[in-house]
């Protein structure tokens, strides 16, 4: 079975620039999230999935950051405009309908210069 | 507010030596407890789950975790650690009926020959 995948694994930016990730969750998962992992610090959940719908974003900074998840299965994340304060490890999951058991892709490491 | 404590920050044991890794959680009922590891360039894997029943509970790679309701604590264990677990370990928690993950800020363990 196909894991969690993420693109692009690394990307350097300056800030106020744009920028996209990508996420692929595992076939079938209805729920999918991205995290945010600052350097030393566990991951924060930015926002929550149920298909095609948001289910928790109150930890997103929407005047910067926004998410989409179309026909319920791929998702992007973008950031715009970057401060440097988003240079951190961007992490996607996914897990079954009824399970509470995420499934984590390898991340996006994001450097804002 | 759910929120989860890791105190110790780095932890350094012999190979061969146990090992303990505190967790300590705040939540108003009895939540879903997990730990993952994350090693370095990748995603996080999970190790081991409470949800109800017995307190011990074992995971994947000889580690196991006890849940204390009175200490609000779920210190993950194993007997003898291998090189290979050098990593960084994270407590979560997670609400009953939701699939919303809050970590602590982890562990690193190192492990010395």
């Amino acid at each position: 079975e196909a894991g969690v995948a993420q693109s692009p694994r690394y990307k350097i930016i300056e800030k106020r620039q744009s920028v996209a990730f990508w996420c692929n969750p595992i076939s079938g998962h209805a729920t999918l999230y991205w995290y945010q992992q600052i350097l030393g610090q566990g991951p924060k959940l930015l926002i929550q999935f149920q298909n095609n719908g948001v289910v928790d974003d109150s930890q997103l900074p929407k005047d910067r950051f926004s998410a989409e998840r179309l026909k319920g299965v791929d998702s992007t994340l973008k950031i715009q405009p970057a401060k440097l304060e988003d240079s951190a490890v961007y992490l996607c999951a996914s897990s079954a309908t009824g399970s509470t058991e995420a499934f984590f892709g390898q991340g996006t490491r994001l450097t804002v210069v | 507010a759910q929120s989860v404590t890791q105190p110790d920050i780095h932890i350094t044991v012999s190979e061969g030596a146990s090992l303990e890794l505190r967790c300590n959680y705040s939540y108003g009922a009895t939540p879903y407890l997990f730990w993952y590891v994350q090693s370095p360039g990748q995603g996080l894997q999970l190790l081991l789950k409470y949800f109800s029943g017995d307190t011990l509970v074992q995971g994947i790679k000889g580690f196991e975790a006890e849940f204390k309701r009175s200490q609000s604590s779920f210190n993950l264990r194993k007997p003898s650690v291998h090189w290979s677990d050098a990593a960084e370990y994270f407590c979560a928690v997670g609400a009953r009926g939701g699939n919303k993950l809050v970590f602590g800020a982890g562990t690193i363990l190192r492990v010395k020959s």
